[in-house]
């Protein structure tokens, strides 16, 4: 069962406009949300997170927005960049010391 | 501040046999997280250590075993290698303070079973 979703495999999208990276989940007792970003050969990395008290987080040209009556949250990065071009993983947790779990990525490319 | 090391960096095994491959969490943190990467599997969650002890438990076969050690270094060991276990393992730390702590993530041991 996969509690964190990611039904967009990959996206394409122009230099310069913004990407919409989307992730459901089915686990109602989620209490924080994550963003990570991978290259080949690399390990993830953190980009960004949300608690659901939040529905709204911005760092730079990176927002995420989270809808707990939908169990939806998604990644806005405003403008593209060439160098944005990677996997994204949407991941979850219920607590501060529970697992964190992840969902499949969407693989995004910026095209200059 | 060094960053999440993982050794080897690539594996290669035959069937049957078995690995233990190695993770140096950040300096100062005492939760170690190992994940299974598989094409169109994403992140697959293994076990969680903290202090010592396993906090958390994936859904895996027992074959795949843990531990951590006084120093807050893992080890992570698979035992009667199948086919299937051919992955990238990543392993990442956190403070695990009070409060949310994202994980860092190493850059994974590739492991080829054959």
């Amino acid at each position: 069962d996969q509690q964190v979703k990611q039904n967009s495999p990959s996206l394409s999208v122009q230099e310069g406009r913004i990407s919409i990276l989307n992730c459901d989940y089915t686990n109602s007792m989620f209490d924080y949300f994550l963003w990570y970003k991978k290259y080949p050969a690399e390990g993830p990395t953190f980009l960004i997170s949300i608690s659901s008290i939040k529905d709204k987080n911005e760092d730079g040209r990176f927002t995420v927005f989270l809808n707990k009556s939908a169990k939806h949250l998604s990644l806005h990065i405003v403008p593209s960049q060439p160098g944005d071009s990677a996997v994204y993983f949407c991941a979850a947790s219920e607590t501060s010391y529970d697992k964190v779990i992840f969902g499949p990525g969407t693989s995004l490319s910026v095209i200059p | 501040k060094a960053g999440v090391t993982q050794t080897p960096r690539y594996l290669i095994k035959t069937r049957g046999q078995q690995v233990t491959l190695s993770c140096s969490p950040i300096s100062g943190h005492r939760s170690v997280s190992w994940y299974q990467q598989t094409p169109g599997q994403g992140l697959q969650f293994l076990f969680e250590y903290f202090s010592e002890t396993q906090r958390n438990k994936g859904n895996f076969p027992g074959r795949f075993s843990g531990r951590q050690f006084s120093n807050s270094r893992s080890e992570m060991n698979v035992s009667t290698l199948e086919l299937g276990d051919s992955a990238l393992y990543l392993c990442a730390s956190s403070s695990a303070g009070t409060g949310f702590s994202p994980l860092h993530f190493g850059n994974g041991t590739r492991l080829t079973v054959t």
